[in-house]
C-alpha cells in the first residue's frame, strides 16, 4: 500500500533536547512537507522539499531543520532553540503538478516537558 | 495575518440535512482551493478542490462552491452523515508557488447528530 508514514506516533522529550521526527513515502511524489497543528489553528508550514537535496523555510521555520537526502525521506528536527516545541506534527508529499492535492501522513504528537 | 479564515468554529447539524461550511480569503494571488477533512490524532484527508476558473465542483454529497469577486468558498455536505463528524480545514495555494505548499484556516468542527 502506497503512503505516507510517520514515526512515532508519540514522542516525548526533556526541555532542550533536540528531537528528529521521521517521514517516510512510497508514493514516488517529488514535493514533501511538514507543516504543525496547534489546538484551535489550522496547519502551518515549517519546511517544505521540491526536489532531493533542497529545501525552503516555510512560514514558521525557526527553531527546526531538515534534510531531503533521499526522494522517500524528509526528516524534521526539533531543536531546542523551538520556543514551543509541543504540537502535532504533520508530514504531507504531493507530485510536481499543479492543481493537486496534497496527502498527508498520519501525524505525530510531540510533548516537550 | 490569517489569509485564509474559517469564522465558524463549530458547526451543528441533523442528519439527513445540509451541511455548509464557509472560508474567506484575502489573498488574490490563490489560484486552488481544497477542503480537507480531519479526525483527532490523524493527518488530514482530502475530499475536494476546485481551480480559480471554476464556481462550483461536486463530487458525491460534496459540492464546493467559489464566489471569487468575495473572495469565498463554501463547502455542502448533502446529505449529512453522522460519519460526516470531523474538523474540516479549508487550504489554499497561490498561483506559482510549490504544489503542496498549502495555507490553512483555523478548522470547522462539524458535528451531525443522529
Amino acid at each position: 500500500d502506497g503512503g505516507i508514514t510517520q514515526s512515532p506516533k508519540y514522542l516525548f522529550r526533556k526541555e532542550g533536547q533536540n528531537v528528529t521526527l521521521s517521514c517516510e513515502q512510497n508514493l514516488n511524489h517529488d514535493a514533501m512537507y511538514w507543516y504543525r497543528q496547534d489546538p484551535g489553528q489550522g496547519l502551518r508550514l515549517i519546511y517544505y522539499s521540491q526536489i532531493v537535496n533542497d529545501f525552503q523555510k516555510g512560514d514558521i521555520a525557526e527553531g527546526y531543520s531538515v534534510s531531503r537526502e533521499k526522494k522517500e525521506s524528509f526528516p524534521l528536527t526539533v531543536t531546542s532553540a523551538q520556543k514551543n516545541p509541543t504540537a502535532f506534527y504533520l508530514c504531507a508529499s504531493s507530485i510536481a503538478q499543479l492543481n493537486t492535492e496534497a496527502f498527508f501522513g498520519q501525524g505525530t504528537r510531540l510533548t516537550v516537558v | 495575518d490569517q489569509q485564509v479564515k474559517q469564522n465558524s468554529p463549530s458547526l451543528s447539524v441533523q442528519e439527513g440535512r445540509i451541511s455548509i461550511l464557509n472560508c474567506d480569503y484575502t489573498n488574490s494571488m490563490f489560484d486552488y482551493f481544497l477542503w480537507y477533512k480531519k479526525y483527532p490524532a490523524e493527518g488530514p484527508t482530502f475530499l475536494i478542490s476546485i481551480s480559480s476558473i471554476k464556481d462550483k465542483n461536486e463530487d458525491g454529497r460534496f459540492t464546493v462552491f467559489l464566489n471569487k469577486s468575495a473572495k469565498h468558498l463554501s463547502l455542502h455536505i448533502v446529505p449529512s452523515q453522522p460519519g460526516d463528524s470531523a474538523v474540516y480545514f479549508c487550504a489554499a495555494r497561490a498561483g506559482g508557488t510549490s504544489y503542496g505548499k498549502l495555507t490553512f484556516g483555523q478548522g470547522t468542527i462539524l458535528t451531525v447528530h443522529p
